[in-house]
């Protein structure tokens, strides 16, 4: 069965530093893999996403993720953090499509130092 | 474009009362919608897919008859919490998939602002 792994429940970091969020995923193939955020009470906002190609993705709001197959991880990168970027983030994949059932992690608590 | 409306945003009830929430694809046709729920400080749990003019297909270990899931156009989903209970007090999100065909040009999954729901 297709899994999704983030190890860091939460994660405080300094506002101008660098960030890197970790997800690992369980699956034969390759699927859609795709970072969300959810500021609190909010709905779901797309950050990025990838199925295929280029293996370091662009996302909104300056972030950025690298597939990597070997280690079948999907790392969120940031260089630079903003007090607004403190939220909720999920990493998530689909078997099939991006329109398929996705399949979240269990989510990594992001809190910013002033 | 690519809009996802959830309606209530909020609502709270007494146990034993049903809930209806409904999620709309406001400029864009979606032939599935999802249902997930969140508990506090935790992930999205996939509840159910629901496909436009056919019964709805729900994850294992959730009530059928307890989350109630009409698809009747394009356009609107509707779950109706019934005989609500505290335990099923939560976040709800639901996401509408935007086929090929649906007016926007890409197959791909937007998610509503989702409904909190508090049964005292």
């Amino acid at each position: 069965a297709q899994s999704v792994t983030q190890p860091d429940i939460h994660i405080t970091v300094s506002e101008g530093a660098s960030l890197e969020l970790r997800c690992n995923y369980s699956y034969g193939a390759t699927p859609y893999l795709f970072w969300y955020v959810q500021s609190p009470g909010q709905g779901l906002q797309l950050l990025l996403k990838y199925f295929s190609g280029d293996t370091l993705v662009q996302g909104i709001k300056g972030f950025e993720a690298e597939f990597k197959r070997s280690q079948s991880s999907f790392n969120l990168r940031k260089p630079s953090v903003h007090w607004s970027d403190a939220a909720e983030y999920f990493c998530a994949v689909a078997p099939y499509s991006s329109a398929s059932k996705i399949i979240f992690g269990s989510g990594t608590r992001l809190s910013i130092r002033p | 474009g690519a809009v996802v409306s959830q309606h209530p945003s909020w609502v709270i009830c007494k146990s034993g009362t049903s809930v209806k929430i409904e999620c709309r694809s406001l400029d864009f046709q979606a032939t599935t919608m999802f249902w997930y729920r969140q508990f506090p400080k935790q992930s999205l749990m996939l509840m159910a897919t629901s496909n436009e003019g056919s019964k709805a297909t729900y994850e294992q270990g959730v009530e059928k008859d307890k989350f109630l899931i009409n698809h009747a156009s394009l356009t609107l989903s509707t779950l109706t919490v019934t005989s609500a209970h505290p335990e099923d007090s939560s976040f709800y999100i639901c996401s509408a998939r935007a086929g090929l065909a649906g007016g926007i040009g890409t197959d791909t999954q937007y998610f509503g602002p989702g409904t909190r729901l508090t049964v005292l």
